[in-house]
């Protein structure tokens, strides 16, 4: 089974600051797709990022960015210039190919400060 | 009108109470799913339907018994619920068989349900 795990439960940082948020992920596939989602306090989850497992580009999405590191099993989420409407629950999440069954970490509560 | 929508948004309920969740996407997709989110616990795939047709039931309690009329409407009947089913409801919907390969999930505002 996969498992996905996000070791930061809190991170805090001031507007305009650059933040990278943490997961890894255990799977014994090859084909797979990781995903980040935020949820603001409205609650909505909101896809932020997608990445395919065989590409080697990292994706980029404006201000966010993903460090994927397939061999050490990392999918780590950057966010450059933060606003205060980042501030959110993040969750990492894996998909395998083919699969729809969504594996989601546990999220890490990102504060922007002003 | 918005992608997936939810409502109600905020429901309180008895324990012996019977009510629905609902759920509609206007995103032409064709699968729709319910999770749970409890606090403190990762999102729970509960329900999974293709096409109007249940594909995965997570082993959820048949006090929730769902509902997918086409392929645009999903429904999450309550009844007889207990305390420890208070959390937020989401629902999403996602194409199938979509040219990336890959059926990336849209998701509804949810409905924050609260057991008596």
């Amino acid at each position: 089974a996969q498992t996905v795990t996000q070791s930061q439960p809190e991170m805090s940082v001031q507007e305009a600051e650059t933040v990278t948020l943490s997961c890894t992920y255990d799977t014994s596939e090859n084909n797979y797709y990781l995903f980040w989602y935020k949820q603001p306090p409205s609650r909505q989850m909101i896809l932020v990022i997608r990445q395919e497992a065989y590409k080697q580009q990292n994706a980029t999405e404006n201000r966010f960015s993903v460090n994927f590191q397939k061999a050490a099993k990392s999918f780590s989420l950057k966010i450059s210039d933060s606003q205060l409407g980042d501030t959110a629950m993040y969750f990492c999440a894996f998909m395998k190919q083919g699969a729809q069954k969504l594996v989601f970490g546990q999220g890490t509560r990102l504060t922007i400060n002003p | 009108e918005t992608g997936v929508t939810q409502t109600p948004r905020h429901l309180v309920m008895g324990m012996t109470n019977k009510k629905s969740l609902k759920c509609e996407q206007h995103l032409g997709h064709n699968a729709m799913y319910w999770y749970k989110q409890s606090a403190k616990k990762p999102l729970e795939l509960m329900f999974v339907y293709n096409f109007k047709e249940q594909t995965e039931n997570n082993s959820v309690p048949s006090r929730f018994s769902p509902e997918c009329p086409n392929s645009s409407h999903l429904f999450l009947h309550l009844h007889t619920l207990q305390p420890e089913d208070s959390a937020l409801y989401l629902c999403a919907s996602s194409p199938l068989g979509a040219t990336s390969g890959v059926n990336t999930q849209y998701f509804g505002p949810g409905t924050r349900l609260t057991v008596l």
